[in-house]
């Protein structure tokens, strides 16, 4: 079966620190995978989205980037933190025949 | 560009009433809706997709072309329904995920 890992679960880091918040799938290929953030009075917003390796769509400008450097393996960072990068990230993933999404367990991020 | 609308932050229902869940949507092409559900210390999961017709957990979701809605409806709230719910459109090209604000509803004893 599939199954998602997100991690870690939990981070609390300085404003101007790197960021490198990690999630993999297993059970499944090529999978089209997912980074959002939900922000207090926002909702869910689509930061980063991938069809393949190598492949990385930004929805958002802003100061993270996202690496697919496996197939199953995605990645977001920042160089510098802000205090406004502060939310709840979350990954999904989805069949490249399914129109199912599944997320991970998130994490909840605050900058200081 | 494809959007997602949830005019309501949160809804506010006593047990046993009926509920319903606005969602209107903004597409060129033929999309694919969606509920999501987030119940307290969960995740994010699918509640149902408007392909399927289904009804699950007794919620029903209609999608309406002509007035670009697909809203979520319950006729007998229960206290369990308490939870954070999202509707989501697919587009056709890429089946990309663009997901409403969200609507918490509280459904009170």
């Amino acid at each position: 079966s599939q199954t998602i890992h997100q991690w870690p679960a939990t981070l609390v880091q300085p404003v101007g620190s790197p960021l490198s918040l990690e999630c993999t799938v297993e059970g499944t290929s090529n999978p089209n995978l997912y980074w959002y953030r939900q922000a207090a009075g926002r909702g869910l917003q689509l930061l980063f989205y991938s069809v393949g390796i190598g492949q990385i769509s930004s929805e958002v400008p802003q100061n993270l980037s996202a690496s697919r450097p496996q197939d199953r393996q995605f990645i977001l960072s920042s160089k510098k933190l802000l205090l406004s990068d502060s939310g709840f990230y979350l990954c999904a993933w989805e069949g490249a025949a399914s129109t199912e999404a599944f997320f991970g367990q998130g994490t909840r991020l605050t900058v200081v | 560009a494809q959007r997602v609308t949830q005019p309501e932050k949160l809804l506010s229902v006593f047990k046993g009433a009926p509920v319903e869940l606005k969602c209107n949507y903004s597409y060129s092409g033929s999309p694919e809706l969606f509920w999501y559900v987030q119940y307290s210390r969960q995740r994010l999961q699918l509640l149902l997709r408007h392909i399927s017709r289904e009804s699950i957990k007794g919620f029903t979701a209609d999608l309406n072309k002509g007035e670009t809605s697909f809203h979520l409806k319950k006729p007998f709230a229960q206290e369990e329904d308490s939870a954070m719910y999202y509707c989501a459109l697919s587009g056709y090209a890429g089946n990309m995920l663009t997901f409403g604000g969200g609507t918490r509803l509280m459904v009170k004893p």
